[in-house]
């Protein structure tokens, strides 16, 4: 696609239940991170991908969450058991990975709001 | 470990003002230096970026350069317009997985 793309655009969940939020990223691009921003917090990095692999999850906050990528494409945050301060919006960003720093392109966000 | 500090906001300015936005890191290794900006309602987008001491990166009216005897990216911007209000993030990257590390964001508003 053009761009890269996130889906649901917002959820809205009740304490305790499971959410996923999913990311594609641009065609081709190797590399996709997801990244945290909340009004506590500013923006933080939470896993990268590179393929399929995550070399770097330094950034999950527990083990409630975990996030998988399949077929070096579309990714998937799940969050289990969501707890009022996971509420944010879920950033994911794509680049390719060629040697010198590379751009990343941001998605729109899903916003996450647990109530 | 890696950090960045930008000036809090809110900074609201009048249209044609001249705009700083400071910015100073700290990092392990020699870090690439980028600025971010959200417009509202928008995702994140790259504005500029700079990867090696003394580079200026520009792009739509908007300077940083790299100071590394600094350690410092301050934005720069001559003539701000309306349509620069928005919020803007300066972040940096290390290492080869390059994921960023940012600032907590300036609110800029430009008012006519």
């Amino acid at each position: 696609g053009a761009g890269v793309s996130q889906s649901p655009s917002n959820k809205v969940t009740e304490k305790g239940k499971d959410v996923e939020l999913r990311c594609d990223p641009i065609s081709g691009h190797t590399a996709l991170y997801w990244y945290r921003q909340s009004l506590g917090q500013g923006l933080e990095f939470l896993i990268y991908f590179q393929g399929n692999s995550a070399p770097d999850k330094s950034g999950l906050p527990s083990d409630r969450f975990s996030a998988e990528r399949t077929g070096g494409s579309v990714s998937t945050l799940t969050i289990q058991r969501t707890q009022q301060e996971d509420s944010a919006v879920y950033l994911c960003a794509s680049s390719f990975l060629g040697g010198q720093t590379d751009t990343q392109y941001f998605g729109p966000g899903t916003r996450l709001t647990v109530l | 470990g890696n950090s960045v500090t930008q000036m809090e906001g809110p900074v609201t300015l009048s249209e044609e003002a001249f705009l700083t936005i400071n910015c100073t890191y700290t990092a392990t290794g020699y870090p690439s230096l980028f600025w971010y900006v959200q417009y509202p309602g928008e995702g994140l987008q790259l504005l500029l970026k700079a990867t090696k001491a003394d580079d200026k990166g520009s792009n739509k009216g908007f300077e940083a350069t790299y100071r590394k005897e600094t350690t410092s990216f301050h934005l720069e911007k001559g003539s701000v317009q309306v349509s620069d209000s928005a919020v803007y993030f300066c972040a940096l990257s290390v290492g080869s997985n390059y994921k960023l590390t940012f600032g907590k964001g300036t609110l800029l508003t430009v008012n006519p």
